[in-house]
C-alpha cells in the first residue's frame, strides 16, 4: 500500500531533550516536506526537500533540523525542544514537488512540557 | 503574516445546501491552488486543485472558482452531505520556490 508513515504518532517530552520524528514513504517520491498544524494558523511548512541531500527552509524553520540521506526517509529533528513547539506535525511527499500530488502522513502529536 | 487568507473560520450548512469557502492571496508568484480536506485524526488529503489560467474547475459536487484579477478563489460544495463535515484548507503553491502555503482552515459541519 502506497503510504507515508510517521513515528511516533504521539510524543510527550520535556524542554531541551533532543528528539527525532521519523518519516518514510514507499512511493519513490522525490519531494518531501514537514508541516506543523496549530489551531487558527492552519498548516505551516517547516522544511522541504527536492531530492536526496537537497533541503530548504519553509516558512517556520527555526528550532528544527532535517536531513535527507535516503530518498524514502526525511526525519525531523528538534535539538532542544521548547513548549512553543508543541504542535501536530505532518510529513508529506510528492513525485516532483507539485502540490497536486502531495500525500500526507497521519500526523505526530508532540507535547513539550 | 498570513499569505493566504481564508474565511469563514467555521460554517454550518443544512444537508443539501451549498457550502462556500473563500480564499484570497497577495503573492502573484503563486501558480497552483489546491484545496485539502481533513477529517479528525487524519492528515489532509487533496480534494481539488486549479491553475490560475482557468476560471473554474468542477469535480463532482466540488467546484473551484478562480478570479485572477481579484486574487481570490473559492470552493463550492453543492448538495452538501453530513459526510462532507471536515476541515477544509485552501493552499497556494509557489512553483519557483517549491513552497506550499496554507490558509487557516474552515471547519464545515453539515447538519441533517
Amino acid at each position: 500500500e502506497a503510504q507515508v508513515t510517521q513515528n511516533p504518532r504521539y510524543l510527550i517530552t520535556v524542554t531541551g531533550k533532543k528528539l527525532t520524528v521519523t518519516c518514510s514513504q514507499n512511493m519513490n517520491h522525490e519531494y518531501m516536506s514537514w508541516y506543523r498544524q496549530d489551531p487558527g494558523l492552519g498548516l505551516r511548512q517547516i522544511y522541504y526537500s527536492m531530492n536526496v541531500e537537497v533541503t530548504d527552509k519553509g516558512d517556520v524553520p527555526e528550532g528544527y533540523k532535517v536531513s535527507r540521506k535516503e530518498k524514502r526517509n526525511f526525519p525531523l529533528i528538534l535539538e532542544s525542544p521548547s513548549p512553543n513547539q508543541t504542535s501536530l506535525y505532518f510529513c508529506a511527499s510528492s513525485f516532483s514537488g507539485r502540490a497536486d500530488t502531495q500525500y500526507f502522513g497521519p500526523g505526530t502529536r508532540l507535547t513539550v512540557l | 503574516q498570513q499569505q493566504v487568507k481564508q474565511s469563514p473560520q467555521s460554517l454550518i450548512v443544512q444537508k443539501g445546501g451549498i457550502s462556500i469557502i473563500n480564499c484570497a492571496y497577495e503573492n502573484t508568484a503563486f501558480d497552483y491552488f489546491p484545496w485539502y480536506q481533513q477529517f479528525p485524526g487524519k492528515g489532509p488529503a487533496l480534494l481539488i486543485a486549479i491553475r490560475p489560467d482557468v476560471s473554474e474547475k468542477k469535480e463532482g459536487r466540488f467546484t473551484i472558482s478562480f478570479n485572477k484579477s481579484a486574487k481570490q478563489f473559492s470552493l463550492h460544495i453543492m448538495d452538501s452531505q453530513p459526510g462532507d463535515s471536515a476541515t477544509y484548507f485552501c493552499a497556494a503553491f509557489t512553483g519557483g520556490g517549491n513552497k506550499l502555503t496554507f490558509g487557516t482552515g474552515t471547519q464545515l459541519k453539515v447538519e441533517l
